[in-house]
């Protein structure tokens, strides 16, 4: 089956720092790739996608790059900020055996993201 | 923001006692979802509905049912309610059934089985 795994958290940054977040994926088949963001009290909205290997997907100074080799998919950005605190989520869709995915995810568990000043 | 409500926003009900949520959207989008979100489980999907009448069973249906009898209305029933079931349920839209297309994502509603 489709599976995502994510870096283990909380993570907890100085303003400014660099950001990793580590996604690794297991799926049948040929997989779109999205980071969604959740800030408190919210629903998810997308971050970033990429749909096939070597895209790079970017937005807000995140950017994450499908790496097929590796089955990853890690969340970066360069110096972060205090409004960047929230919860991020890797998430997967595949096709199935007649070429329809439905638009249905498979997440991974989350990783909670805090910025101090 | 895409325009999906969802209803009600928090609910505490008794065990055993049946629950229906609702999810309202205004995009005319084909596709519909209902996750649940559980710490350390990230989210999974519950049911989803690919047209009016028309669904199936994702990850975690066990407990659960869905209908949609119009194209802006999915609503997610917990025949009876367990504490198992306590969680926060998202309702999500997409218009598009190909892997590579976003999904939005309504604010969800928290529900407590006591």
């Amino acid at each position: 089956g489709n599976s995502v795994t994510q870096m283990e958290g909380p993570v907890t940054l100085s303003e400014e720092a660099f950001l990793t977040i580590n996604c690794t994926y297991t799926a049948t088949g040929y997989p779109s790739l999205f980071w969604y963001v959740q800030y408190p009290g919210e629903g998810l909205q997308l971050l970033l996608k990429a749909t096939k290997a070597d895209d790079k997907g970017s937005n807000k100074g995140f950017e994450a790059t499908y790496r097929k080799e590796t089955t990853s998919f890690h969340l970066e950005k360069g110096s972060v900020q205090v409004s960047d605190s929230a919860v991020y989520f890797c998430a997967l869709s595949v096709g199935d055996a007649g070429g329809t995915s439905y638009g249905k995810l498979t997440f991974g568990q989350g990783t909670i993201l805090t910025v101090h000043p | 923001d895409a325009g999906i409500t969802q209803s009600p926003r928090h609910k505490v009900t008794e065990t055993g006692t049946p629950v229906t949520l609702r999810c309202h959207q205004t995009e005319n989008h084909r596709y519909m979802y209902w996750y649940r979100q559980d710490p350390g489980h990230g989210l999974r999907l519950i049911h989803y509905s690919y047209g009016v009448k028309d669904t199936d069973k994702g990850e975690v249906s066990d407990g659960y049912s869905v209908s949609r009898s119009k194209t802006e209305d999915f609503l997610l029933t917990l025949e009876s309610a367990t504490s198992s079931q306590t969680s926060v349920y998202f309702c999500a839209i997409s218009d598009v059934g190909s892997g590579n297309t976003e999904a939005f994502f309504g604010q969800g509603t928290r529900l407590t089985v006591v």
